[in-house]
């Protein structure tokens, strides 16, 4: 079982909508919660960072964490096409360090 | 402020050849990271340096890889020699401190080939 588990996609919708991105995982000893977003032929870039549990807002993006269920989502409001890319989700801390585990990605399209 | 530097951004090599990659940090940053990302796969960590010491290359497969940081600043990434599965983005990454809150700027990566 991988320690980071993200539905590679690719997943599609139309401008507007709300898109809701998950990753699942095993390590419970995770305490740094991250997104990154990847546009194609670029470096990951920081989007969102959660230290423990709880929901963390940023203009039309808010990342959840439930370390119950070891589930952490993003949530895109208002996608639009320049939103357009792999979604990586990423974690780090507790016994494994600070080393960072990176999900697969998940390709996003948002169609105009 | 400048962002991480990567050169070559693409490389076509043969197995059993060697290459080189390199990467120049944000200034100021102490902790430099190499990722390999496979095609359709997340960045999976090879080396980290703090300064220029070793923090972890537990994933560096160290028969045909190796990589250093001169003086703490830019590192190097070496394959020798290269093999096919070696295809794939090699990601530099830099942040201020190691711990898990740091965020990693990342580079635009070196994309090689093995045939």
């Amino acid at each position: 079982q991988k320690e980071v588990e993200q539905d590679p996609g690719p997943l599609s919708v139309p401008e507007g909508a709300i898109v809701s991105l998950n990753c699942t995982y095993s390590n419970s000893a995770f305490q740094y919660f991250m997104w990154y977003r990847q546009y194609s032929r670029k470096g990951p870039e920081l989007l969102m960072y959660t230290y423990s549990s709880g929901n963390k807002e940023d203009g039309r993006f808010t990342a959840q964490v439930d370390k119950s269920s070891k589930y952490i989502s993003l949530f895109i409001r208002d996608s639009q096409p320049s939103d357009s890319a792999t979604y990586l989700c990423a974690m780090s801390g507790g016994t494994g360090g600070f080393k960072t585990i990176f999900g697969a990605g998940t390709r996003l399209f948002v169609k105009a | 402020e400048a962002g991480v530097a990567q050169s070559p951004r693409y490389k076509i090599i043969e197995k059993r050849q060697s290459v080189a990659f390199w990467c120049n940090p944000i200034s100021g940053h102490a902790t430099l990271y190499w990722y390999q990302q496979i095609l359709g796969q997340g960045p999976k960590l090879l080396i980290q340096f703090q300064n220029n010491g070793v923090v972890d290359d537990s994933q560096l497969p160290k028969d045909r890889f190796s990589a250093e940081r001169l003086k703490g600043v830019d590192s190097t990434l070496k394959i020798q020699p290269a093999k096919l599965e070696d295809s794939a983005v090699y990601l530099c990454a830099s942040s201020l401190g190691q711990a898990g809150h740091n965020e990693q700027f990342f580079g635009p990566g070196t994309r090689l080939t093995v045939l």
